[in-house]
């Protein structure tokens, strides 16, 4: 099983900042990673997939990068509906899918 | 517009039974391979199964092998999930989600609103 890994476990920023949060791999998933967003009470929403590309809808001020078994969720300036928790999820070549633990992106 | 709609979650005791339902409707879900997602109550998400467009393969996590089953009924846009031996652990919001593509797996680009299901006495 791929064991994804986010960092930190909790960001704590002002509305107008930059977020970065990171996903790491146990192995490697090529560029099969996978970035949703999820409010209180909602269900996630599509984000990013294959790493860097924006889901439809999704504002230009979310960006991915990243390969292998390192990658990163920039949110270039956080808007007041942007508070809310991140998860990655991998879907490589085996199952069983799997995400990461989530950041929790709050006001500071 | 895409939508997912999950029902038959509820409140059932360890060592029962419960089927969910997932009716889908704006887009031709018999091309799609479709996911149970859950969330225990303040934890993360968890990967329950996947089945692929035509019915013809379903995986599962290990955490409800042999336990849950995963179908669908395209005639009907409608998935399910069949729990058995149901134990405390398996407590969470069920999510359907709609897979990317038709066969395999990959990411899920629309979810469902999510449906609770509460194992205790």
């Amino acid at each position: 099983e791929i064991v994804l890994t986010q960092s930190p476990g909790t960001l704590s920023l002002s509305p107008g900042e930059r977020a970065t949060l990171s996903c790491r791999a146990s192995q490697s998933v090529s560029s099969y990673l996978a970035w949703y967003q999820q409010k209180p009470g909602q269900a996630p929403r599509l984000l990013m997939y294959g790493a860097s590309s924006r889901a439809t809808g999704i504002p230009d001020r979310f960006s991915g990068s990243g390969s292998g078994t390192d990658f990163t969720l920039t949110i270039s300036r956080l808007e007041p509906e942007d508070f809310a928790v991140y998860y990655c999820q991998q879907y490589g070549s085996s199952l069983p899918l799997t995400f990461g633990g989530g950041t929790k992106v709050e006001i500071k | 517009q895409v939508q997912l709609v999950e029902s038959g979650g509820g409140v059932v005791q360890p060592g029962r039974s419960l089927r969910l339902s997932c009716a889908a409707s704006g887009f031709t879900f018999s091309t799609c391979g479709m996911h149970w997602v859950r969330q225990a109550p303040g934890k993360g998400l968890e990967w329950v199964a996947v089945i692929w467009s035509d019915g013809s393969n379903g995986n599962y996590a290990d955490s409800v092998k042999g336990r849950f089953t995963i179908s669908r009924d395209n005639s009907k846009n409608t998935l399910y999930l069949q729990m058995n031996s149901l134990r405390a652990d398996d407590t969470a919001v069920y999510y359907c989600a709609r897979d990317r593509y038709g066969s395999g797996w990959s990411y899920f680009d629309y979810w469902g609103q999510g449906t609770l299901v509460t194992v205790s006495t």
